[in-house]
């Protein structure tokens, strides 16, 4: 059974750092690029970033790029979201999720979140 | 970048309804959308792929068509428990870019 778990969210000052983490099991991690979403409070979806199996290729939404950096280790299984100089409009809950799209028709997986919230 | 611009934002329907969702992207897509269901509290689930491909296990009330520029997500009879917001996503080119969301309420 595919698992995403995140953690490492929590809260934070304006200006401060946090690391997320995402534990993959139940399928061959280094095979799949990953994705992070967000959702701010009783807002929409927010793709943020994603990276490819490999680590070849890694892309940012404008609003996170410079600040926020992707990584993966594939030998534990993980995916990483390191964010600094975080701001007030970061905060949101936090999804890990593989298969975000498809043209096979693979199903999506996504983790339960990880709440930051960035206030003073 | 890619905007995609989904229309309502907001709408309350009767159960049996039918029930049309827009969204429209600033640039031809082809037909790299997808379009999800997300519950209150739940994490969000893709129904659709491919701009009208249905996901395996959802219900066949639901539909999607479209390509280029407009696409459309279909519920031709609305039952309870597909009352929930929907988001359309682009994937045709980074940054990926989601829709502003519909809610469907119960009117």
């Amino acid at each position: 059974e595919v698992q995403l778990v995140e953690s490492g969210g929590g809260l934070v000052k304006p200006g401060g750092s946090l690391r997320l983490s995402c534990a993959a099991s139940g399928f061959t991690f280094s095979s799949y690029s990953m994705n992070w979403v967000r959702q701010a409070p009783g807002k929409g979806l927010e793709w943020v970033s994603s990276i490819s199996s490999s680590s070849s290729y890694i892309y940012y939404a404008d609003s996170v790029k410079g600040r926020f950096t992707i990584s993966r280790d594939n030998a534990k299984n993980s995916l990483y979201l390191q964010m600094n100089s975080l701001r007030a409009e970061d905060t949101a809950v936090y999804y890990c999720a593989r298969d975000l799209f498809t043209s096979s028709g693979w199903p999506d997986y996504w983790g339960q979140g990880t709440l930051v919230t960035v206030s003073s | 970048d890619i905007q995609m611009t989904q229309s309502p934002s907001a709408m309350s329907a009767s159960v049996g309804d039918r029930v049309t969702i827009t969204c429209r992207a600033s640039q031809g897509i082809s037909n790299y959308l997808a379009w999800f269901q997300q519950k209150p509290g739940k994490v969000p689930k893709r129904l659709i792929y491919a701009s009208s491909s249905l996901q395996s296990g959802v219900p066949s009330r639901f539909s999607g068509s479209g390509s280029g520029t407009e696409f459309t997500l279909t519920i031709s009879s609305l039952q309870p428990e597909d009352f929930a917001t929907y988001y359309c996503l682009q994937h045709n080119s980074y940054p990926l870019t989601f829709g502003g969301g519909t809610k469907v309420e119960i009117k």
